[in-house]
């Protein structure tokens, strides 16, 4: 496995500019998901995606957040009009759905800073 | 509502002694939990998980004991080593093993692990 890997590391941006983040999943994996973590606190579910298709999203993802999994390969989480709220580590996972005992494999995750 | 506990934010232990990790619940539906290991700067990395089903598992150095009637589990690490110094994640989903991504992660417990 090369891992998943995320872009960017670190994004510092004022607040109501808008910011864009990549996952690249392990290579077989089919499913992808995001995260969000914020100081003190664990990983929160945000989306996730099976193949293209986006099968869930949390309360958590307002109408500011959008995700697409366009080929069901690499995917894009894309936050309009940040706020001072959205500052947090978000963290993409990939997994092989079907597996027993599925386990996701985290990316090193997108710092974000928001001022 | 924190579904998932861990009250213990942090945790200090001499390398070679037992290290025991605690984790919390209050959701009955959850089947299946994890543990997750965090380094700063890196995504969680997958550690041990059980199964309802199970009280017990280990994994090497690992064990994950679950006690159900108390909706409470812990994890053991013996012996201890410097290199397990990380922040520990529980988490669970009701997924059965088998649909694992809307994992409900605790706050984490910090593990320091002194030579």
């Amino acid at each position: 496995d090369t891992g998943v890997s995320q872009d960017p590391r670190h994004k510092i941006t004022k607040r109501g500019q808008n910011v864009t983040f990549r996952c690249d999943p392990i290579s077989e994996h089919n499913r992808l998901y995001w995260y969000r973590q914020t100081l003190g606190q664990g990983p929160e579910f945000l989306t996730y995606f099976q193949n293209e298709a986006q099968l869930e999203k949390s309360r958590l993802l307002s109408d500011r957040f959008s995700a697409e999994r366009p080929k069901g390969s690499f995917s894009t989480l894309e936050i309009q009009r940040t706020e001072q709220g959205d500052s947090a580590m978000y963290l993409c996972a990939s997994s092989r759905a079907g597996r027993h005992n599925e386990k996701l494999f985290f990316g090193s995750g997108t710092q974000l800073s928001v001022l | 509502d924190q579904q998932v506990k861990q009250n213990s934010p942090s945790l200090s232990v001499q390398e070679g002694r037992i290290s025991i990790l605690n984790c919390d619940y209050t959701n009955s539906m959850f089947d299946y939990f994890l543990w997750y290991k965090k380094y700063p700067a890196e995504g969680p990395t997958f550690l041990i998980s059980i199964s309802s089903i199970k009280d017990k598992n280990e994994d090497g150095r690992f064990t994950v004991f679950l006690n159900k009637s108390a909706k409470h589990l812990s994890l053991h690490i013996v012996p201890s080593q410097p290199g397990d110094s990380a922040v520990y994640f529980c988490a669970a989903s009701t997924g059965g093993g088998g649909s694992n991504y809307k994992l409900t992660f605790g706050k984490g417990t910090l593990l320091t692990v002194n030579p």
